[in-house]
């Protein structure tokens, strides 16, 4: 089975510090790993994915994250931030059994949200 | 490309009434979710729909939910009768295949509000 924990529900930052948002995972085999963000009264957008090769994967609007297996870890950074990163965050996996047989569906984190300050 | 499409965009209706919620994939593509996000939460499956097949739909409230994707491509979710923790936005995605190696398009959902 697949599951997401979001170590922190709320993130308060002042712009142009830098931020974490820490994202733990248990799966099976293989995974594939999301950050996605969303706005108020928006969908969901992608910020980035990894699915295979480099752990350091860098995403839209400034922001990577690293794919740590050992620590079954992916979390989300940004150098410096602004007000305009001020959302709420979702990681979320999916992956293969070990026949190799991929799920599809994501299973998400219970989300963080970030508040930058001026 | 057109994005996932999905109305309406907002809807209210009281307790123990039906309520029903449409979704139009992007062209093409095989595998498509319905979604429920309750307020501060995450979004959770509740079916997965390979072509017109049902794949995973473990976790959907079949009492009171339906869902159906004839011919292949547009899909519908149904509540009936619906109750005050059914209150949530309703996200449909779509993906060109399944797995994780194919994008997943999320549409902007419905936000059901049962009174």
């Amino acid at each position: 089975a697949q599951s997401v924990t979001q170590l922190d529900s709320q993130v308060p930052v002042f712009e142009e510090a830098p931020v974490e948002l820490r994202c733990n995972y248990s799966s099976s085999v293989s995974v594939y790993l999301f950050w996605y963000v969303q706005y108020p009264n928006q969908g969901l957008q992608l910020l980035l994915k990894y699915l295979s090769g480099s752990t350091l994967v860098k995403g839209i609007n400034g922001f990577e994250a690293e794919f740590n297996k050992s620590q079954t870890s992916f979390h989300l950074r940004k150098p410096s931030v602004h007000i305009s990163d001020t959302a709420e965050y979702f990681c979320a996996v999916t992956g293969a059994n070990a026949g190799g047989t991929s799920y599809g569906k994501l299973t998400f984190g219970q989300g963080t949200i970030l508040t930058v300050h001026p | 490309e057109a994005g996932v499409a999905q109305s309406p965009r907002y809807k209210i209706i009281e307790k123990r009434q039906s309520v029903a919620f449409w979704c139009n994939p992007i062209s093409g593509h095989a595998t498509l979710y319905w979604y429920q996000q309750i307020l501060g939460q995450g979004p959770k499956l509740l079916i997965q729909f390979q072509n017109n097949g049902v794949v995973d739909d473990s976790q959907l409230p079949k009492d009171r939910f339906s869902a159906e994707r004839l011919k292949g491509v547009d899909s519908t979710l149904k509540i009936q009768p619906a109750k005050l923790e059914d209150s949530a936005v309703y996200l449909c995605a779509s993906q060109a295949g399944t797995g994780g190696a194919y994008g997943y398009t999320f549409g902007s959902g419905t936000r059901l509000t049962v009174v």
